[in-house]
């Protein structure tokens, strides 16, 4: 079955630095990659994914990069303010986000 | 839309005593999950439905977990019986229809934190 790794676990950066999450896939058929942001004590929501048929999209701060051949995908945040401080989880998924194989997660701290 | 809904937020039981934990999806959204989060084991897909009838129970641990969804409005995940070990929060979550390369975002509830003494 899937399996994926993600790297750092905790990652800690100066207020207006950028952050980058990696993340690796092992099934090549994977074709939905998914990032999910948790606050702490809340549940995790969507901040943004790509499709295996691009190779990165951008939203604001945050953009994500994909390289099939790799098997690999990162998470990009420039500009880090305190509130991006959360655990951020990859997911990959091979119908489309029907079910997802999440990644162990990261603890982004965002220090003031 | 109130988004999905789990009750309760917060349990705490004695080992071997039974747990049911409820669920309801987003109206419309015809796929359901139930995750458990630890610190040790991350996210952890247990089972889901597609309109109401499991899809995929391969997570679930041991035969002491079930599942149902007797329909499209509520679910439910049992523990019998409870152990230490199933301490975690669960989390529900749906998404919607998907037809052909329409991804769609799943919507998690607010978890319910489960304390098994």
């Amino acid at each position: 079955g899937e399996n994926v790794e993600q790297h750092p676990s905790t990652l800690s950066v100066q207020e207006g630095d950028s952050a980058v999450i990696k993340c690796t896939y092992s099934d090549s058929a994977s074709n939905y990659f998914p990032w999910y942001k948790q606050e702490l004590g809340k549940r995790p929501q969507l901040i943004i994914d790509i499709r295996s048929n691009v190779g990165e999209k951008k939203d604001q701060r945050i953009a994500v990069t994909l390289n099939k051949t790799a098997k690999h995908f990162s998470l990009h945040i420039t500009e880090t303010q305190p509130e991006d401080s959360a655990v951020y989880f990859c997911a990959a998924s091979i119908n489309y986000g029907q079910n997802f194989v999440f990644g162990p997660g990261t603890r982004l701290s965002v220090l003031p | 839309d109130a988004g999905v809904i789990q009750s309760p937020r917060h349990e705490v039981t004695e080992m071997g005593q039974e747990v049911t934990l409820r669920c309801k999806p987003i109206s419309g959204h015809d796929y359901l999950f139930w995750y458990r989060q630890t610190m040790m084991r991350g996210l952890e897909l247990l089972i889901y439905f597609n309109n109401n009838v499991p899809i995929d129970d391969s997570g679930m641990p041991e035969d002491r977990f079930s599942a149902k969804m007797p329909n499209a409005s509520f679910s439910t995940l049992k523990i019998q019986p409870s152990e230490p070990r199933d301490s975690a929060v669960y989390f529900c979550a749906s998404s919607p229809p998907g037809y052909g390369e329409i991804y769609n975002e799943q919507f998690f509830g607010p978890g319910t934190r489960l304390t098994v003494l």
